[in-house]
C-alpha cells in the first residue's frame, strides 16, 4: 500500500530557529513529491519535486528529494511566526493520484 | 483569477440525513479531487476525476459516498446516511492534471454530523 510518513508530528521552535521537516514514501509508481503548506483550511503549494538531489530554494525555505532512499526534507530557515501551518508531503503517481502524509504541525513563538 | 471554491461552507445535518457538497474548480483544470481531513489529520483520499476518464473512486470509505462531476467542471460529492464519523472538513481541488502539476485547493466544507 503506498504511504507517506511525515516527521516530526509537531514540532515548537523560536523565532529565528532553523527547522527540517522530514517526509519518507513508498509508493509503487512513483512520479513527483510535492510539499503544501496549510493554515487554516486550504492547503498552499510550495514546492514539486521530481529529480534526486536537486535543490529547490524559494526565500527562507528549501527542500530536496532523494529517491535512492526515498525520502525529502523541507527546510526553513530564520523562522517567523507567520511560518506556523502544518506542513504537508503528497506524492503523485504517474495516474496523478495523491497521497498525503499527516503532516508536521510548525509553532514558531515569538 | 477566481480559485476554488465550494459550497456550503459549514454544514450541520442531523444523523441520517444526505448531504451534498459542491466544488467549483478552476476554469480549464481537467483534474479533481476530493480530500477529507478530520481534526489534527492529513488529507485522506476520496476520489479523482481526470478528464474524461473514468474516476478513481479508490479512497470512498463506503457505498454511502458518491460524486458526480458534470461537463467536465462542477463536482458534487453526496454522503448518504450520515454517520456521525462522517463529520470531518471536506476538500476539494482542482489541477491541470496529471502527475506534473501541484493542486489548487477550495476553502473546504466543514460538516457536522449530530
Amino acid at each position: 500500500e503506498d504511504k507517506v510518513v511525515q516527521s516530526p508530528l509537531s514540532l515548537v521552535v523560536h523565532e529565528g530557529d532553523t527547522v527540517t521537516l522530514n517526509c519518507s514514501y513508498e509508493v509503487t509508481n512513483f512520479r513527483s513529491l510535492l510539499w503544501y503548506k496549510q493554515e487554516k483550511k486550504a492547503p498552499t503549494f510550495l514546492f514539486m519535486l521530481t529529480s534526486s538531489g536537486i535543490e529547490k530554494k524559494s526565500g527562507r525555505l528549501s527542500s530536496i528529494l532523494d529517491k535512492k532512499e526515498l525520502f525529502s526534507i523541507l527546510n526553513i530557515t530564520a523562522t517567523q511566526t507567520g511560518d506556523s501551518a502544518i506542513y504537508l508531503c503528497a506524492f503523485n503517481t504517474n495516474a496523478g493520484k495523491s497521497t498525503f502524509g499527516d503532516g508536521t504541525t510548525l509553532t514558531v513563538k515569538p | 483569477g477566481a480559485g476554488v471554491s465550494q459550497s456550503p461552507s459549514n454544514k450541520v445535518t442531523e444523523k441520517g440525513k444526505d448531504v451534498e457538497l459542491r466544488c467549483d474548480p478552476i476554469s480549464g483544470h481537467t483534474a479533481l479531487y476530493w480530500y477529507r481531513q478530520s481534526l489534527g489529520q492529513g488529507l485522506e483520499f476520496l476520489i479523482y476525476f481526470q478528464g474524461n476518464s473514468a474516476p478513481d473512486k479508490s479512497g470512498l470509505p463506503s457505498d454511502r459516498f458518491s460524486a458526480e462531476r458534470t461537463g467536465g467542471s462542477v463536482s458534487t460529492l453526496t454522503i448518504q446516511r450520515t454517520q456521525q464519523e462522517d463529520s470531518a472538513v471536506y476538500l476539494c481541488a482542482s489541477s491541470l492534471g496529471g502527475a506534473w502539476y501541484e493542486q489548487y485547493f477550495g476553502p473546504g466544507t466543514r460538516l457536522t454530523v449530530t
